[in-house]
């Protein structure tokens, strides 16, 4: 069964530009959820789908967005990149519905780098 | 809000002995689960431990166990018998029953030394 896969891997963007990054969860899980993990922050939860619903949202600028695609992909979007955007952007998934807590199983991260 | 705390940022054992890395939260709800990541370097997190919280009895998986405290919201792992392959990040996690959403703390870096 493949895992969580992230695209892409690493990028590299500027400030002011706007990035898009996808996520395929483990087939047969619906919910997707979506982290920031810097060395200062640690792991910050920027948000969850369910069915293609945001059910959960972290405090992040309206820059940070994303949604879920009908087979579970899920996409987020970041634009006006500021420098402190730069960080690794993680995305689990999990059979869990709302309701039901699950184990996450995370992908490798996209490593966004603003210069 | 729910709020997970790692207060030992770095730890270090030698290879063979036990350690503990500490956890706490604080939170009103009374139904959540608790979990333990690992982050080894440059690789995927993986779950090592899952405990619910209306369970009384501790987890334990293999050389991995925890404390959980519920009243004093206490969730600590103790790994037995460290091996080099344990050496990562640690990330101690609470999920919400109700509200689905997970919360992280910031993580504890393990060293093992051969």
């Amino acid at each position: 069964k493949a895992g969580v896969t992230q695209t892409p891997r690493y990028l590299i963007k500027t400030r002011g530009q706007q990035v898009t990054l996808s996520c395929s969860p483990i087939s047969g899980h619906r919910s997707v959820s979506w982290y920031q993990q810097t060395p200062g922050q640690g792991l910050q939860f920027l948000f969850e789908y369910f069915s293609e619903t945001q059910r959960n949202k972290g405090n992040f600028p309206g820059r940070f967005s994303g949604r879920q695609f009908s087979n579970s992909r899920s996409e987020m979007n970041v634009s006006t990149l500021e420098l402190g955007d730069s960080a690794l952007y993680l995305c689990a998934s999990s059979l869990a519905a709302p309701l039901v807590a699950g184990e996450l199983f995370f992908g490798e991260g996209s490593r966004l780098t603003v210069l | 809000a729910q709020t997970v705390t790692q207060s030992q940022p770095e730890m270090s054992v030698q290879e063979a002995e036990t350690v503990t890395l500490s956890c706490t939260y604080d939170t009103s709800e009374s139904d959540y689960y608790l979990f333990w990541y690992k982050q080894p370097p440059s690789r995927q997190m993986i779950l090592v431990i899952r405990q619910e919280a209306y369970k009384q009895q501790n987890a334990t998986e293999n050389r991995f166990s925890v404390n959980f405290q519920k009243a004093a919201k206490s969730f600590s792992l103790k790994i037995s018998d460290s091996q080099l392959g344990d050496a990562a990040m640690y990330f101690c996690a609470y999920r919400s029953r109700a509200a689905g959403k997970s919360t992280f703390g910031d993580g504890t870096t393990l060293t093992v030394k051969p």
